[in-house]
């Protein structure tokens, strides 16, 4: 069975910052990874989808990579501003089967 | 375009009480998933529909859980009865097609208190 596991669980930087935000799976075996954005009492907003032929997907502020070998994304955000402040969550897809969630790492951009 | 709908947003109910939610996909999407977020967890997949069928409830409780998807558009999942566990948001999600490389899109889901 698919686990996918985020680190950190909680992170916490000054506006301005580049940071990055980590995800293992423990199956290789995956369609695509995608990563997801959750605003408090909201659904989930995609960000990227990294179909499991690629290496990396950008969208703005926003670069995702995936190395299937390591069983590793990570999520890089630059120049960090206070809206960025929300959960992120990554999911590897299986195939026909739903996407298998990590828990999320609640990110707090300071002002 | 609309996204997905779901409703309630919001619903407190009683131990031992039935509820129901409702979810309208994305016009087009021929996949809908229903899943369930714990606090502090990222969502767990209960059910995926194509089109009006279920191709994967093995994680659905089905002695208290059911779900149905008439006509293959709006789907409805009912709990009866509830349990304090089963206090969690449900999010309902749709996809062009059946397969995993096609973009899952979020409905708000609906949060349920069971006290």
């Amino acid at each position: 069975k698919q686990e996918v596991t985020q680190i950190p669980a909680a992170l916490s930087v000054p506006e301005g910052e580049n940071l990055v935000l980590n995800c293992s799976f423990t199956d290789s075996a995956i369609y695509n990874l995608q990563w997801f954005r959750q605003d408090p009492g909201k659904g989930l907003t995609s960000l990227l989808l990294i179909q499991s032929s690629q290496r990396e997907q950008t969208s703005g502020r926003l670069n995702a990579s995936l190395d299937k070998s390591s069983g590793r994304s990570t999520l890089y955000i630059a120049a960090s501003q206070p809206g960025d402040s929300a959960t992120y969550l990554c999911a590897s897809g299986g195939g026909a089967d739903g996407l298998t969630f990590g828990k999320g790492t609640h990110l707090i951009i300071q002002p | 375009e609309a996204g997905v709908v779901q409703s309630p947003r919001y619903k407190i109910i009683e131990k031992k009480q039935p509820v129901a939610f409702w979810c309208n996909p994305i016009s087009g999407h021929n996949t809908l998933y229903w899943y369930r977020q714990n606090l502090g967890q990222g969502p767990e997949l209960l059910i995926r529909y194509e089109n009006e069928e279920a191709v994967d409830d093995s994680q659905l409780p089905k002695d208290r859980f059911s779900a149905e998807r008439l006509k293959g558009v709006d789907s409805t999942l009912k709990i009866q009865p509830a349990e304090l566990g089963d206090s969690a948001v449900y999010l309902c999600a749709s996809s062009l097609a059946a397969h995993s490389r096609e973009t899952q899109y979020f409905g708000p889901g609906t949060r349920l208190l069971v006290l």
